[in-house]
């Protein structure tokens, strides 16, 4: 799989559940970020978890980093219709100027 | 909140012609990007832009492409000669410090 794989890659849940999802990465990272997108939309920043940290809470978000398993991990608490979207993470390996390498993404529905 | 903007929000061209999209992005930020989204497909970086000059690029960014900071507010990216291949959303993001990325809303570019 390449750099940023995100897993499931959809998911459907009801109003007021957790919904998890997993982003696998391969090489070192300096950074990882989660990012929101709805339908054809733009991406909206979400939360950036640094290398050296391994949890980092955002209203409803808690997002894990496992440097050793190189992989990250995105819930969201009692969920909402309007959470629906795509989600992704991005990788940022330090070795450039903030290049980010996208994984494929997780369709969230979240129904009423 | 200050927020990267981007226009227009739909060009549609000529196989051949060539196209300008335009950024703005957030007062403060020093790193630019531009990145693209295949429809279906994942986000992928094409260029990040620095103190002037760009500071990585990815294979997709030939030739054909370029990248302009024209007036100190807005970052263009230009291509001479669109190929039905490059119809994509096109996404501007900037950073203040290369870290955290704000993305724009996309120009939707179609290549007829």
């Amino acid at each position: 799989s390449q750099q940023g794989e995100e897993d499931p890659q959809a998911l459907s849940i009801q109003e007021g559940e957790n919904a998890t999802m997993n982003c696998s990465y391969k090489t070192s990272i300096n950074n990882l970020q989660w990012y929101r997108q709805n339908s054809g939309r733009g991406l909206v920043h979400l939360i950036l978890i640094r290398s050296n940290e391994r949890e980092k809470h955002s209203g409803r978000l808690r997002v894990t980093l496992d440097t050793s398993k190189k992989s990250s991990s995105l819930l969201i608490t009692a969920s909402r219709a309007a959470d629906t979207a795509s989600y992704f993470c991005a990788t940022d390996r330090g070795t450039s100027y903030g290049k980010l390498t996208f994984g494929q993404g997780t369709i969230l529905t979240v129904h009423p | 909140e200050p927020e990267v903007t981007q226009t227009p929000s739909h060009q549609v061209t000529q196989m051949g012609q060539e196209v300008i999209l335009r950024c703005v992005p957030i007062s403060n930020h020093l790193y630019f990007y531009w990145y693209r989204q295949i429809l279906g497909q994942k986000v992928e970086f094409l260029v990040s832009f620095y103190n002037n000059e760009i500071s990585e690029k990815s294979e997709i960014f030939d030739d054909q492409f370029s990248v302009e900071r024209p007036d100190g507010s807005n970052f263009t990216l230009k291509i001479r000669s669109t190929k039905l291949e490059d119809s994509a959303m096109y996404f501007c993001a900037s950073s203040a410090l290369g870290d955290t990325q704000y993305f724009g809303p996309g120009t939707r570019l179609t290549v007829l």
